[in-house]
């Protein structure tokens, strides 16, 4: 079965840090590249970057640069995002998305990951 | 970066009407040397991923009702629901995935009047 198999909830203290984790299944890991999206309570999807999971290079979109790192171990088919000095504004819900029928757009969502930052 | 506007923000339609959610983008998103537009429509509802509906600006992913149905080219794009029903309620996002940098739109929400 294709899919995508985040980890669970977390609650965090200011800054600390997190890692989310994303586990594919189902498709060739490293043949599509991995996206992360972000959603704050009550808001929109805002598209945070991709991870090449063939060559393990990143790309960040603005605004998520420094503290947001990707990261993936194709050995065990899974992409993770880690956040560090966490703060109010990082509670979100954080998805991972991907393409593994071929074409651009993201036919492939993890079922989410809430990170809540409160102190 | 490609801004990505949707409009309105909500609408609110009777059950069986049509519902047109309207998506521009900044610059243009079909690419010229195969003719398609890189656009997608997703489908959000509460508590869930968002699904993806509509590709390359007017390709129906296998499974989705015909009712959905996606128009335009260059940078302006309309999804449409021919016959609102009660599933349908859900918040609508257009994306662009022309550039390497990829952008949503701000988000429709779809309810029943």
């Amino acid at each position: 079965q294709v899919q995508l198999v985040q980890s669970g909830s977390e609650l965090k203290k200011p800054g600390a840090s997190v890692k989310v984790s994303c586990k594919a299944s189902g498709y060739t890991f490293t043949r599509y590249t991995m996206n992360w999206v972000r959603q704050a309570p009550g808001q929109g999807l805002e598209w945070m970057g991709w991870i090449s999971t063939n060559t393990g290079n990143p790309t960040y979109a603005q605004g998520f640069t420094g503290r947001f790192v990707f990261s993936s171990d194709t050995s065990v088919s899974t992409a993770y995002l880690q956040i560090s000095s966490l703060q109010a504004e990082d509670t979100a819900v954080y998805y991972c998305a991907t393409s593994p029928r071929g074409g651009n757009a993201f036919d492939l969502w993890g079922q989410g990951t809430m990170v809540t930052v409160s102190s | 970066d490609i801004v990505m506007t949707q409009s309105p923000d909500s609408l609110a339609v009777s059950l069986g009407e049509r519902a047109t959610i309207n998506c521009k983008s900044s610059q243009t998103v079909l690419y010229s040397s195969n003719n398609k537009n890189y656009l997608a429509w997703y489908q959000q509802k509460p508590g869930q991923p968002p699904k993806l509906l509509i590709s390359w600006a007017s390709t129906r992913e296998s499974g989705v009702p015909d009712r959905f149905s996606g128009s335009g080219s260059g940078t302006d794009f309309t999804l449409t629901i021919s016959s609102l029903q009660t599933e349908d309620v859900a918040v609508y996002y257009c994306q662009q995935y022309y550039s390497t940098l990829l952008t949503f739109g701000g988000g429709t929400k779809v309810e029943i009047k």
